[in-house]
């Protein structure tokens, strides 16, 4: 089935740790999206990327890095800059940056320890 | 940015009863999503409403993109406990050339059986 793959599924980080969340898509979609939610909030973007090789911040892309190096595949890279990580993180999908809808995986929630 | 206000925060309901949430903006969009999101899973696409004025039904949910583009509601009938979650809409909007999703907080919804 075609879908949307985030793993893990919950994710511990010690202080001053770097951790990578990973997406992987087999959709064919050509645009991609990080957002980041937190209790009572709606999704926040922190990065998108439109095809291959490129990316663009979103609203809060500090303490976070992407790559897009395949098309199926969006990495997030949470950086010890990032001072407050925890938080559910949603990949989404969509067949390009004006073909809506998103289709989002199911999450990985991240924790400090 | 732009921002959606999305009502009400949540909802508590006896099973059969119909639902109803809204969400306003302070601009146009060119699109209106309305997603469903279970405790711990990414949120999924109930309807998508592309034209000002579309009615949208997909079994008991009904959902109209309001005729001056910024705002939509989604009508729930009959309701039942699987119907419990959070829901969220989303509007596309373009600014200078770019399209960005914007989301609601989201409405909770309990339902008694």
């Amino acid at each position: 089935d075609g879908g949307i793959t985030q793993s893990p599924k919950y994710l511990f980080r010690k202080e001053g740790q770097n951790v990578t969340l990973s997406c992987e898509q087999n959709l064919n979609h050509d645009a991609m999206y990080w957002y980041r939610q937190d209790p009572g909030q709606g999704l926040r973007l922190i990065y998108y990327s439109q095809i291959v090789n490129d990316f663009q911040k979103g609203d809060i892309a500090e303490g976070y890095s992407v790559s897009r190096e395949k098309k199926e595949s969006f990495p997030l890279t949470v950086t010890s800059a990032q001072k407050n990580p925890t938080a559910f993180y949603l990949c989404a999908s969509s067949l390009d940056r004006l073909n809506q809808p998103q289709h989002f995986g199911d999450g990985t929630r991240l924790s400090i320890l | 940015g732009q921002q959606l206000n999305q009502s009400p925060q949540s909802m508590f309901i006896q099973e059969g009863e119909d639902v109803s949430m809204n969400c306003t903006s302070s601009s146009i969009f060119n699109t209106w999503l309305w997603y469903k999101q279970d405790p711990g899973e990414g949120p999924v696409l109930l309807i998508a409403l592309y034209k000002a004025g579309e009615l949208t039904s997909n079994g008991r949910l009904t959902a109209q993109f309001g005729i001056t583009r910024k705002d939509s509601f989604l009508n729930i009938s009959a309701s039942i406990p699987s119907d419990v979650g959070i829901y969220f809409c989303a509007g596309l909007e373009s600014q200078g050339g770019s399209e960005k999703l914007v989301f609601g907080k989201g409405t909770k919804l309990t339902v008694n059986p």
